[in-house]
């Protein structure tokens, strides 16, 4: 079975500092990752994903993620933060027995992310 | 170009009252999805297809139904809606759902009030 957690419910940081989003992750094979992004009233917009590539997988707006298979994370992080990040962020795991199995998303419970002047 | 093309992007509907949100896409992708998100929660799957083929969550209630037309629609179907339908319904697609490396792209969401 799969689950993801996400440490922090709330983040809140002042604009140009660094942004760390934490996410754990278990599976019983091996995952897909994936990072969304959703602002107020709007639909989930993918940020990145990891499928057994790179570790260190490189995403829209400036964001990036490591994949650590030893510590189960996945991780987001920014070094500069900007006042249009202000959002909620969903980590998601994604698996199957193989690779013609179905492979359904788990979603973390989310992590909004306030960003201050 | 939008992707994935949700309408209306806001429905009010009446206790009881049939109501059909609607889910395009442009992405001829194979497998089309519906999920329910309450403030503050995160998504909920309440159905997909691939294809044609219908796959229904086991917890999702009888009176949310969907029908998919053709490759590029998909309809959101909820027969009797209560104060506890209230949502924002999300459409989402992946081309093909399989081996757990797809990547599902989002609709911007029709978010339902029941007055």
């Amino acid at each position: 079975a799969q689950s993801v957690t996400q440490l922090d419910s709330h983040v809140s940081v002042s604009e140009g500092t660094p942004v760390l989003l934490r996410c754990n992750y278990s599976s019983s094979y091996s995952p897909s990752l994936f990072w969304y992004v959703q602002h107020p009233n709007k639909g989930l917009q993918l940020l990145l994903k990891y499928t057994s590539a790179a570790t260190l997988v490189k995403g829209i707006n400036g964001f990036e993620a490591e994949f650590k298979k030893s510590e189960t994370s996945f991780h987001l992080t920014k070094p500069s933060a900007h006042m249009s990040d202000a959002a909620e962020y969903f980590c998601v795991v994604s698996d199957s027995l193989t690779t013609d199995s179905w492979g359904k998303f788990q979603f973390g419970a989310g992590t909004q992310v306030v960003v201050t002047p | 170009d939008a992707m994935v093309i949700q309408n209306p992007r806001y429905q009010v509907t009446q206790f009881g009252k049939p109501v059909t949100l609607s889910c395009s896409q442009t992405l001829n992708h194979n497998v089309m999805y519906w999920y329910q998100q309450k403030s503050s929660q995160a998504p909920k799957l309440l159905f997909h297809y691939y294809d044609k083929d219908f796959n229904n969550e086991a917890d999702t209630p009888d009176n949310f139904q969907s029908r998919r037309p053709n490759t590029s629609f998909c309809f959101l179907d909820i027969r009797s809606p209560g104060l506890g339908d209230a949502a924002m319904y999300l459409c989402a697609t992946s081309r093909d759902g399989r081996g757990g490396t797809d990547t599902q792209y989002f609709g911007p969401g029709t978010r339902l009030t029941v007055l």
